[in-house]
This record gives C-alpha cells, sequence and structure tokens, in this order.
C-alpha cells in the first residue's frame, strides 16, 4: 500500500530557529514529491522534486530529496511567526496509474513563538 | 492566491442529508480531484475528473459522486451523510499531459456533519 509519512507531526520553535521537516514515502513508481504550506483552508505550493540531491531554494526555504532512501527534507532557516502552518508532504505516482492522484502525509504542525 | 474557487466555504447538514459542494477550476486546467481532510489528517484523495469522466477514484464509497461540466468546474455529492464525512473538502485542479505540474487547490468547503 502506497504511505507517506510525516515527521515531527508537531513542532514548536522560537523565532529565528532553523527546523528540519521530513517526509519519507513507499510509492509505487514514484513521479514526484511536493511539499505545500497549509495555514488555513487552501494548501498552498512550495516545491516540487523529480530528481535526488538537487537542492530547491525560495527564500528562507529549502528542499531536497533522496530517491534511494525514499525521503524528502524541508528546512525552513530564520523561522518567524509567520511560517507558522501545516506543511504537507505529497507524492505523485508516474503516469499509468491514476494521473493526478497526490497521496498526502498526515503533515507537520509548526508553530513559531515569537 | 489561485484560480480554483470553492463554494460554499461553510456547510452545516444533518445526518442522512445530501450535499453538493461546487468547484471552479483554474483557467487552462482541465482535471479537477477532491480531496477530503479530516481533523488532524492529511488530504485522502476522493476522485479525480478529467473531461467530464471520472479518472480515479479513491477509498471512498459509491454515495460519493461527482460530475465536471464542459467548462471544467466541477461538483461532488455526497449522500445519506454520516458524521464522520464532516470534514474540509478540497478541491485541485491540474493540466493533465502537461510536464510535470503542481495542483492548485482551493479553499475548501468546511462541512460539519450533526
Amino acid at each position: 500500500e502506497d504511505k507517506v509519512v510525516q515527521s515531527p507531526l508537531s513542532l514548536v520553535v522560537h523565532e529565528g530557529d532553523t527546523v528540519t521537516l521530513n517526509c519519507s514515502y513507499e510509492v509505487t513508481n514514484f513521479r514526484s514529491l511536493l511539499w505545500y504550506k497549509q495555514e488555513k483552508k487552501a494548501p498552498t505550493f512550495l516545491f516540487m522534486l523529480t530528481s535526488s540531491g538537487i537542492e530547491k531554494k525560495s527564500g528562507r526555504l529549502s528542499s531536497i530529496l533522496d530517491k534511494k532512501e525514499l525521503f524528502s527534507i524541508l528546512n525552513i532557516t530564520a523561522t518567524q511567526t509567520g511560517d507558522s502552518a501545516i506543511y504537507l508532504c505529497a507524492v505523485v505516482p508516474s503516469r499509468g496509474s491514476t494521473l493526478g492522484r497526490l497521496y498526502f502525509g498526515r503533515g507537520t504542525q509548526l508553530t513559531v513563538w515569537p | 492566491e489561485t484560480g480554483v474557487t470553492q463554494s460554499p466555504t461553510h456547510l452545516i447538514k444533518t445526518r442522512g442529508q445530501q450535499v453538493t459542494l461546487r468547484c471552479s477550476s483554474q483557467s487552462g486546467h482541465n482535471t479537477v480531484s477532491w480531496y477530503q481532510q479530516a481533523l488532524g489528517q492529511g488530504p485522502q484523495f476522493i476522485f479525480q475528473y478529467y473531461r467530464e469522466e471520472e479518472n480515479g477514484r479513491g477509498n471512498f464509497p459509491p454515495r460519493f459522486s461527482g460530475l465536471q461540466f464542459p467548462n471544467y468546474s466541477s461538483e461532488l455529492n455526497v449522500n445519506a451523510l454520516e458524521l464522520d464525512d464532516s470534514a474540509l473538502y478540497l478541491c485541485a485542479s491540474s493540466l493533465l499531459g502537461a510536464p510535470d505540474t503542481e495542483a492548485f487547490f482551493g479553499q475548501g468547503t468546511r462541512l460539519t456533519v450533526v
């Protein structure tokens, strides 16, 4: 059964801290891995990763994928209170299976205190 | 903010009733997927519609049904509502056949069944 596991499920830090969120997966015919930020309702897209070892960066956020060990990490440096949200990891199977279906983990609830 | 809109934003229904949720996809997107997100969980795939036909289904009973219209908008219908159907229902639009691309989510409909 296809599975995506995120850890930790919850994390509380202070502004300025650096955090690392983890996502491991077991998906048949892996195609890509997506990270989303969910503040209230709509998950908003952060990164798409398809190749191992290539870091994606956007400001203080960065992410990398390891297709051999089947995991990804999302790093946030110099955290701010606005980073407080649920961070979701989702995996997309390859074409030939249900196209476009995302397998989500449970998410990591990040709380950043001032 | 994405171009995906959902209505209504909130809804309260009684057990046994039926509900219809609506989603307008982002301009240029031809595929709509529906997800159910229970409290504390990641979104779970319900089904996907492409060219007005169901194009994959998750582990949901037949009382969850849908439609896609020629303008690519979509409806999710749930019959015989149960208390466990209380959740955030998310609609995501994407472009099938395009190179790897992210799915864009709407703001969701919060359904409460009492």
